[in-house]
C-alpha cells in the first residue's frame, strides 16, 4: 500500500514563506502532486514532480527527492486566501492505470 | 467549458438504505476517480473506471459499486449504509493518466 506524512497544521504570518513538508512509502511511485483545498470547497490541482527538483508556478514551488521519498511544496508571499488545507498525493501506475493517494493534509493559517 | 459536475450537493440517509451518487466529468476526459473524504481527513481512494471498467480499487468493501457510462459520467453505488459512511464524496476526472485530477464539488452524504 501507500502511506504518507505531513503535518497537521502550519501557522505563518502575511508575506512571509512557509514550506509544508511530505514523506512517503510507495511501491511503483511514479510522482508526487500538491492539491489545495479551503473549506467547503473542492481540492484543486497545484503542482507536479516526477522528477528530483523543484519546480515553479508562481508563488507556489514544488520539491522531489525520489531516493529520499520526500517532497515540500513551498509557498511564498503569503496571502490570506492561501489559508487552506494542503495535500500532497502520490501517483502510482500499475498495469497501465494510475491510482493517486492523498495524504491527511496540512491545515496553514495565515494571520495577519 | 464545464468542469466536474456532481449531484445531489447533498444527502440524507438512514443505516441500511442505499445510494446512488452521480458525476459528470470534465469535458474531454474519459477517466472517473471516486474518493471519500472524512471531516479532517485527507481523500481516500474507492476506486477508478476507465473504458466503463473499474480499473482500479481502494480498500473499500463490496458494497461500494460503480458504473461509467459509453458519454464517460459514473455513478457509485452504496449499499446498506453504515453511519461510518457519512462523508464527502469527490468525484475526480482527468484524461487517461494524466497526473492532473479535477475534482467536482463533491457530494455530502449523512447517514442517521
Amino acid at each position: 500500500g501507500q502511506s504518507l506524512e505531513q503535518p497537521s497544521e502550519v501557522t505563518a504570518v502575511e508575506g512571509a514563506i512557509v514550506q509544508i513538508n511530505c514523506t512517503y512509502q510507495t511501491s511503483g511511485f511514479y510522482g508526487l502532486s500538491w492539491y489545495q483545498q479551503h473549506d467547503g470547497g473542492a481540492p484543486t490541482f497545484l503542482s507536479y514532480n516526477a522528477l528530483d527538483g523543484l519546480e515553479e508556478t508562481g508563488r507556489f514551488s514544488s520539491f522531489l527527492s525520489r531516493s529520499d521519498s520526500y517532497g515540500y511544496l513551498l509557498l511564498q508571499e503569503l496571502q490570506m486566501k492561501d489559508s487552506a488545507s494542503y495535500f500532497c498525493a502520490v501517483r502510482v501506475v500499475s498495469g497501465g492505470y494510475q491510482k493517486v493517494t492523498f495524504g491527511t493534509g496540512t491545515k496553514l493559517q495565515v494571520i495577519p | 467549458d464545464a468542469g466536474v459536475t456532481q449531484s445531489p450537493t447533498h444527502l440524507i440517509k438512514t443505516r441500511g438504505q442505499q445510494v446512488t451518487l452521480r458525476c459528470s466529468p470534465k469535458s474531454g476526459h474519459d477517466t472517473v476517480s471516486w474518493y471519500q473524504q472524512a471531516l479532517g481527513q485527507g481523500p481516500q481512494f474507492i476506486f477508478q473506471y476507465y473504458e466503463e471498467e473499474e480499473r482500479q480499487r481502494g480498500n473499500f468493501p463490496d458494497r461500494f459499486s460503480g458504473h461509467q457510462f459509453p458519454n464517460y459520467s459514473s455513478e457509485l453505488n452504496v449499499n446498506a449504509l453504515l453511519l461510518g459512511d457519512s462523508a464527502l464524496y469527490l468525484c475526480a476526472s482527468s484524461l487517461g493518466t494524466s497526473e492532473k485530477l479535477f475534482f467536482g464539488s463533491g457530494t455530502q452524504l449523512s447517514v442517521l
